[in-house]
């Protein structure tokens, strides 16, 4: 079975800082998708940023980026010049591949998060 | 592209009754998954419904309960109510074949 650990419960940066999330994982899979979503106190999870297993290069968007240690089992995500709108959960999560018949798109495992304020 | 949209946002049920959610998918999305998310806690996989089967299960009881209609919207159903239910009930919808999921805001279901 698949787990993901976060070990970080809260993390705090200042306002155009950089911070770095960490998550790990344990799976025997050869191939997958890590995720991280973000949780404002709006409640809906927003996807940050994908990163397939397969793929040697670390997933980048905007600010966000990842490091991606598949060795390792490791799957960071780092926030550079953090705004005050970034503050909310964030869940580290990890998906098999979709099924090969059917079509049908595998569940999301996720992490206790980390909860990241922003200070002005 | 409404996204995906959940009804209703809010639900305040006694112990011992019966709920039902609902969730609408983003367009051009035919995988519905529900998602159970205590609070303080990471969201936990109740199950998944593609072409109006149950795909995969989580760790859940028989009380919870789902249905995929034609139009690939979703109806998660909780029977015998406890207050151990009480959480924010998450929809996520996916495109065939694709490893990407949209969530909706949730429904937030307090039993008291």
């Amino acid at each position: 079975a698949q787990t993901v650990t976060q070990s970080q419960p809260e993390m705090s940066v200042q306002e155009a800082e950089t911070v770095t999330l960490s998550c790990t994982y344990d799976t025997s899979e050869s191939n997958y998708y890590l995720f991280w979503y973000k949780q404002p106190p709006s409640r809906q999870m927003i996807l940050v940023i994908r990163q397939e297993a397969y793929k040697q290069q670390n997933a980048t968007e905007n600010r966000f980026s990842v490091n991606f240690q598949k060795a390792a089992k490791s799957f960071s995500l780092k926030i550079s010049d953090s705004q005050l709108g970034d503050t909310a959960m964030y869940f580290c999560a990890f998906m098999k591949p979709p099924y090969l018949y059917g079509g049908a798109t595998n569940k999301l495992i996720f992490g206790t998060g980390t909860l990241l304020a922003v200070q002005p | 592209d409404a996204g995906v949209t959940q009804s209703p946002t809010h639900l305040i049920k006694t112990r011992g009754q019966q709920v039902t959610l609902r969730c609408s998918p983003k367009s051009g999305h035919d995988t519905v998954s529900w998602y159970q998310q205590a609070l303080g806690q990471g969201p936990q996989f109740i199950f998944q419904y593609y072409e109006e089967e149950e795909r995969q299960r989580g760790n859940f009881p028989d009380r919870f309960s789902g249905h995929q209609f034609p139009n690939y919207s979703s109806e998660l159903n909780v029977n015998a109510l406890l207050l151990g239910d009480s959480a924010l009930y998450l929809c996520a919808s996916s495109p065939t074949g694709i490893a990407e999921a949209f969530f909706g805001q949730g429904t937030r279901l307090t039993v008291v």
